[in-house]
């Protein structure tokens, strides 16, 4: 069973659009840790964020923040006011016990100017 | 600081031969992956090592495949009989002190398989 989802394959906006990137994500641990990671066109993969199981805070960080919602089961990135260089692809990923990362399939987001 | 290296960038085989990939993680990482990631697809788990032993090999993919770590550094993914759907970028990612759910991940290049 897929244990995280990117429902979004690709995604297209103009330059200086609002995004949102969704990540559903399946366990029975309740201690677990989330991540973004970005994956420029240079193939290169980019920690974004981690979040753990117990922190339902949002996060912002300059035109990125992240949403997470355990009853929802759902750890979203937007990016606001977004920028060419943003063109990427983004994945979310799922840390159980005792340490393997389980990755979504990624979602391709084009920023066109 | 010197981030976690691949090598070859690129290697082009021909179906049946053997490969060799590098992987030089960043210094004191003692935790170190592989990953497979085809075209356009997410990545797929090969295998974990921490220090040099690797607790968990569920994710070769055939009796093909094979890694090893030697001095808590350096890796190296070997492919025998390499197959055509084995053309991949096979990334190397290492972390602090593993295992731990919560330690970020810092990954390599890759190196580009393409098997003719």
């Amino acid at each position: 069973a897929q244990k995280v989802t990117q429902a979004q394959t690709e995604i297209s906006v103009v330059e200086k659009e609002d995004v949102t990137l969704d990540c559903v994500y399946e366990t029975r641990d309740t201690t677990y840790y989330l991540f973004w990671y970005k994956q420029p066109p240079s193939g290169e993969l980019v920690f974004l964020i981690r979040r753990n199981s117990f922190d339902e805070q949002n996060e912002i960080s300059g035109r990125y923040s992240w949403n997470f919602q355990k009853s929802t089961s759902s750890f979203n990135f937007t990016i606001t006011a977004s920028q060419v260089v943003d063109s990427a692809v983004y994945f979310c990923a799922l840390s159980e016990a005792p340490y393997q990362l389980i990755w979504g399939a990624g979602t391709k987001l084009i920023i066109k100017p | 600081g010197a981030g976690v290296s691949q090598s070859p960038s690129n290697k082009v085989t021909e179906k049946g031969k053997d490969v060799e990939l590098r992987c030089d993680p960043i210094s004191g990482h003692t935790a170190l992956y592989w990953y497979r990631q085809r075209l356009g697809q997410g990545l797929e788990f090969l295998i974990y090592f921490q220090g040099n032993s690797a607790p968990d090999k569920s994710g070769l993919p055939s009796d093909r495949f094979s890694a090893e770590r030697t001095g808590e550094s350096v890796s190296t993914l070997t492919i025998q009989r390499t197959q055509q759907e084995d053309s991949a970028v096979y990334l190397c990612a290492s972390s602090l002190e593993g295992p731990a759910l919560r330690n970020e991940q810092f990954f390599g290049p890759g190196t580009r398989l393409t098997v003719l």
